[in-house]
């Protein structure tokens, strides 16, 4: 089944320590993105990928790193999360970002 | 850069009312235009895109918006709604010109359904 996967779905994590949300997807898009959806904000991009290797700011990258070192694969990663990153956090990928398919989503907590 | 609109933050409409969604977005030339729709619970699913050529454009679920360059709106409609049309729904626009490598997207609109 043609998917983006999200892990972990929930997590709920203490200001500082380091975490991974990791993404997945098995439908060898070269373009992928995570966005981050708040209250009355809607979806903000944080960072996106045309293809391995190559990952560009979104609209709100601070705080955040990624990395693409495969095809497949476009981890979140957050150094030293503080409680403003609280938020729900989704992946997609796309052949292009013209129509682009999004995961379930991973709603993250930050105390 | 580019910009959208919903003016709309929640709308409520019967079961078998039609539906319209407004969606105004801001850009220098003629955008890339999407609809997006997010179930309780669940991540976003393309409704229905516009790039080119004809105004109106049909999507899934038997839903369709028009391209208004007069008015810069991409307003989403749907004769008759269903209680599982009920979800949060996001006007996209995308940057042609820029090698559309990201979509803004708008504050969303929720939907309620009463019977």
């Amino acid at each position: 089944e043609a998917q983006v996967t999200q892990n972990p779905r929930y997590l709920i994590t203490v200001t500082g320590k380091k975490l991974t949300v990791t993404c997945s997807q098995n439908m060898n898009h070269e373009y992928m993105s995570w966005y981050r959806q708040d209250p009355g904000l809607g979806l903000r991009q944080i960072y996106y990928s045309m293809n391995v290797e190559v990952t560009d700011k979104g609209d709100v990258p601070e705080g955040y790193k990624v990395s693409r070192k495969e095809k497949r694969n476009f981890p979140l990663i957050l150094e030293s999360p503080s409680p403003n990153q609280t938020s729900l956090y989704f992946c997609a990928s796309g052949t292009s970002p013209d129509e682009q398919f999004f995961g379930p989503g991973t709603r993250l907590t930050v105390l | 850069a580019q910009s959208v609109t919903q003016p709309d933050i929640h709308i409520t409409v019967s079961e078998g009312a039609s539906l319209e969604l407004r969606c105004n977005y801001s850009y220098g030339a003629t955008p890339y235009l999407f609809w997006y729709v997010q179930s309780p619970g669940q991540g976003l699913q393309l409704l229905l895109k516009y790039f080119s050529g004809d105004t109106l454009v049909q999507g899934i679920k038997g839903f369709e918006a028009e391209f208004k360059r007069s008015q810069s709106s991409f307003n989403l409609r749907k004769p008759s709604v269903h209680w599982s049309d009920a979800a949060e729904y996001f006007c996209a626009v995308g940057a042609p010109n820029f090698g559309n490598e990201k979509l803004t997207f708008g504050t969303g609109t929720r939907l309620t359904i009463i019977p």
